[in-house]
């Protein structure tokens, strides 16, 4: 069965960094992108970035362009959110998503499989 | 950037009732490219509707999805117990983007 599970929340000061992994199982990763979405305590589900399933392209939200970084291993079937600069207000809950389809057509696209979530929090 | 606009806030229903979500967009979404998610506290969002109105795998057929362009609606033909949730539509015809989110509660 398809399993996305995130790791590397935690707690940060602002402008520190963090690392968010996310370990896929059950399906082909190399033949699918992957999208990380978050979630701020009590509100609704932010769009971050994707990553072809290539790695050839990357794709962000204006709020984290030049600040986050997506990148991929598919040897460890793993993605990865390396986090910079991090402001108060990207203390949320980090979900990694896939997509529906696989292939190029990955990016525009509804997400059929979530991970659990994990915490980042940026608090002085 | 399309901006989703979801209403009501809050729906306050009983169990066996009929519901109507909606979700209106700033600008027509291309393709019809607009998806539904349920989400439960403490739980990651499950995908009820892609391309507006086809049911993902495993949904109940008391889910349904309709509408076009800029304006689109989720029904839950009778309300059951684990149907307590909240409910996020997504556009994926330029960029992506979620609503603001509809949350159905226990009258």
């Amino acid at each position: 069965q398809v399993q996305l599970v995130e790791s590397g929340g935690g707690v940060v000061q602002p402008g520190g960094s963090l690392r968010l992994s996310c370990a896929a199982s059950g399906f082909t990763f190399s033949s699918y992108g992957i999208h990380w979405v978050r979630q701020a305590p009590g509100k609704g589900l932010e769009w971050v970035a994707f990553i072809r399933f290539d790695g050839s392209n990357e794709y962000y939200a204006d709020s984290v362009k030049g600040r986050f970084t997506i990148s991929r291993d598919n040897s460890k079937n793993t993605v990865y959110l390396q986090m910079n600069s991090l402001r108060v207000d990207d203390t949320a809950v980090y979900y990694c998503a896939r997509p529906s389809l696989g292939g190029y057509g990955g990016y525009q696209c509804d997400f059929d499989y979530w991970g659990q979530g994990t915490l980042v929090t940026v608090s002085s | 950037e399309i901006v989703l606009t979801q209403s009501p806030g809050t729906l306050s229903l009983s169990p066996g009732e009929r519901v109507t979500l909606s979700c209106r967009a700033s600008q027509s979404v291309s393709s019809n490219y607009l998806a539904w998610y349920q989400q439960k506290p403490g739980q990651a969002p499950r995908l009820l509707i892609y391309g507006a109105s086809s049911r993902a795998t495993g949904i109940p057929d008391r889910f349904s999805g309709s509408g076009s362009g800029t304006d689109f609606t989720l029904t839950i033909s009778r309300l059951e117990p684990e149907d307590f949730a909240v409910y996020y539509c997504q556009q994926y015809g330029s960029s992506l983007t979620f609503g603001g989110g509809t949350k159905v509660e226990i009258k």
